[in-house]
């Protein structure tokens, strides 16, 4: 089935130890993004990307790095200078322009909770 | 950043009756206004996508208008039942910058059986 897999559905870390969360589709989109949820807050943007080895900072880089080598990866590395990491991060993806029916309907995936101890 | 809020932040509502609630959004630079619906351990799954002002759209018992000069959109649930249950959230898409999605912070929908 087509769709969106994020690994592992739960991650502890210690704090100041970098981790990175998985984030693979095979729908053939070209962009993807990633999202962060805290209680209370609506989904924030972190990153995205639009095209493999090209991405953008969203609303709440800071502390957060992100590669996209590959079409069908986006792994966001959660690093030790993101000063409150515990949180529920969202992975999504699209198609780009005419492709997407223009309006580039978003695809999630299931989520990773992070917490950090 | 973009002001997108949803109210009431949740809902409890009876089983059968009918419920709606808001989003409110920047009336200028509008692109889209999406709709996902988001249960408990899945994905937030899309509804709608709204881009005309006076945009109504319905699937099934559900069904959301669009009000682009004033800046704001209702999603209407008619007949609720408890499947129904779940967090709807809207999100913004501007002019500007139109590959990004702003989402409010969600209504939070509870049938009560």
């Amino acid at each position: 089935d087509g769709g969106i897999t994020q690994s592992p559905k739960y991650l502890f870390r210690k704090e100041g130890q970098n981790v990175t969360l998985s984030c693979e589709q095979n729908l053939n989109h070209d962009a993807m993004y990633w999202y962060r949820q805290d209680p209370g807050q609506g989904l924030r943007l972190i990153y995205y990307s639009q095209i493999v080895n090209d991405f953008q900072k969203g609303d709440i880089a800071e502390g957060y790095s992100v590669s996209r080598e590959k079409k069908e990866s986006f792994p966001l590395t959660v690093t030790s200078a993101q000063k409150n990491p515990t949180a529920f991060y969202l992975c999504a993806s699209s198609d780009v322009g005419l492709a997407g029916g223009i309006y580039n309907e978003q695809f999630f995936g299931p989520g990773t909770r992070l917490t950090v101890l | 950043i973009l002001n997108v809020e949803q109210s009431p932040q949740s809902l409890h509502v009876q089983e059968g009756d009918s419920t709606n609630f808001t989003c409110s959004f920047p009336s200028s630079n509008f692109y889209a206004l999406h709709w996902y619906r988001w249960e408990t351990a899945k994905s937030p799954e899309a509804l709608f996508v709204m881009t005309l002002n006076g945009d109504e759209k319905k699937k099934g018992r559900i069904s959301a208008t669009l009000n682009t000069k004033e800046g704001y959109s209702y999603l209407y649930i008619k007949g609720s039942q408890p499947e129904d249950s779940a967090t709807y959230l809207c999100a913004f898409r501007s002019n500007f910058g139109n590959e990004k999605l702003t989402f409010g912070t969600g209504t939070r929908l509870t049938i009560i059986p």
